[in-house]
């Protein structure tokens, strides 16, 4: 089955500073990688997510590449507020089901 | 719209006894989907359904767990014979179909097993 590996495990940036938070999966079927924002006791929400059909979608402040050949994607926050603090959690998939990284802790220090 | 919702929001048992945790997912969306999140970890996946039937139950750890989606919309996630090791946060998400369509998550419930 796919195995997702998403580092690093904390990140701590001053606010206006840029954040990078990475995985790799190993199934060459997954197409479709989404990015989810956890705030404590709360749900997990959908941040931006892209397809294997595009090397790079952006949002805003937010940013995500993929490299298929490398089985590696990454999620770029630029200009980071203290609001932007969270677990974030990346995921992979070739079907319906949803296969997580552990998460990032990502704090934003005024 | 209303999102997905969960009940309870917190659950506090005994081992050995027997939980039922219910969601109801976004109106109109045929796929439903239950994780679970340990502390620490990401969601991991439990079983999919699509529509009244289970699709996938290949994530359930046992079978002291079992979920059932009757009429298609709301579902119930069955844990018997509880073990402290269940204690987790039981998450369901819904998408309007399957494949590999965006899953809105519920708040979750939050299982305590003493």
């Amino acid at each position: 089955g796919e195995n997702v590996e998403q580092h690093p495990s904390t990140l701590s940036v001053q606010e206006g500073d840029s954040a990078v938070i990475k995985c790799t999966y190993s199934d060459s079927a997954s197409n479709y990688f989404p990015w989810y924002k956890q705030e404590l006791g709360k749900r997990p929400q959908l941040i931006i997510d892209i397809r294997s059909n595009v090397g790079e979608k952006k949002d805003q402040r937010i940013a995500v590449t993929l490299n298929k050949t490398a089985k590696h994607f990454s999620l770029h926050i630029t200009e980071t507020q203290p609001e932007d603090s969270a677990v974030y959690f990346c995921a992979a998939s070739s079907n319906y089901k949803l296969t997580f990284g552990k998460g990032t802790l990502l704090t934003v220090n005024p | 719209g209303a999102g997905v919702s969960q009940t309870p929001s917190n659950k506090v048992t005994e081992k050995g006894k027997y939980v039922e945790l219910r969601c109801d997912p976004i109106s109109g969306h045929t796929a439903l989907y239950w994780y679970r999140q340990s502390l620490g970890q990401g969601p991991e996946f439990l079983i999919y359904f699509q529509g009244t039937g289970a699709a996938d139950d290949s994530g359930l750890p046992n079978d002291r767990f079992f979920a059932v989606r009757p009429e298609g919309s709301v579902s119930t996630l069955k844990i018997q014979r509880t073990e402290r090791g269940d204690s987790a946060v039981y998450l369901c998400a819904s998408s309007l179909a399957g494949g590999t369509n965006e899953q809105f998550f519920g708040p979750g419930t939050r299982l305590t097993v003493l």
